[in-house]
């Protein structure tokens, strides 16, 4: 059973392109999380998604991130018009269905890096 | 206030020390606590869930105390691949009773030394 996988491992942008985060969770977890972790800090919560529909999104940005989970496919994490201060390690995590356990487990990350 | 603080260090100790590490948190709600370790650039992992009647899996004891909010992670007979920093982490169940969203501290390193 492979775990959470995340692509890229690393990813470059210049200020002001976009930055794409995949997220794929472990097989039979239906609900995926994002985390951010800026330089020398902690994991911050951004978003909990279930398939097509978002259900926290209390940590997320205001402006330029979005995220989605789709019927099909991969969950993505998506920042437009990057700026320098988005440079962090971006995790996701998954877990399995309400009721059958609440523990999180974590992909290897995203490293973004803005130039 | 953080929602969950934890002391930085870095703790070094020699091998084969015992080792304790302490957290708070703020919010009486939380539900479910937990002790992650994360490597060097590298995602949490979990150690160990954390109830109140204490739990242990081997070197690692894990303790909470809901009435001060506290939880402790103590670590014996320390191994130089124990260099790591531990997360604490706890959560409060959403109101659509699925799901959970995880408040991290910061963490705290250790430094295993020969």
């Amino acid at each position: 059973n492979a775990g959470v996988m995340q692509n890229p491992r690393h990813l470059v942008r210049r200020r002001g392109q976009e930055a794409r985060l995949r997220c794929s969770p472990m097989k039979g977890h239906s609900h995926v999380y994002w985390y951010r972790q800026l330089p020398e800090e902690g994991l911050k919560f951004m978003v909990y998604l279930q398939k097509e529909n978002i259900i926290d999104e209390s940590g997320m940005p205001k402006e330029r991130f979005s995220a989605e989970f789709p019927k099909e496919g991969p969950s993505i994490l998506r920042i437009q018009q990057v700026v320098r201060g988005d440079s962090a390690a971006y995790f996701c995590a998954s877990s399995p269905p309400a009721g059958l356990a609440d523990t999180q487990y974590f992909g290897p990350g995203t490293r973004l890096t803005v130039l | 206030r953080k929602e969950v603080e934890q002391d930085p260090g870095p703790f070094n100790v020699p091998e084969g020390a015992t080792v304790a590490f302490n957290c708070t948190y703020s919010n009486s709600a939380s539900q479910s606590f937990f002790w992650y370790r994360q490597d060097c650039r590298k995602e949490p992992k979990l150690l160990m869930s954390v109830y109140s009647s204490g739990n242990e899996d081997g070197r690692f004891t894990a303790q909470l105390n809901r009435a001060s909010q506290y939880i402790s992670l103590l670590i014996r007979d320390s191994k130089l691949s124990d260099s790591a920093t531990y997360l604490c982490v706890v959560n409060k169940r959403g109101l659509t009773g699925g799901g959970n969203k995880l408040t991290f501290g910061t963490g705290t390193q250790l430094k295993v030394e020969l």
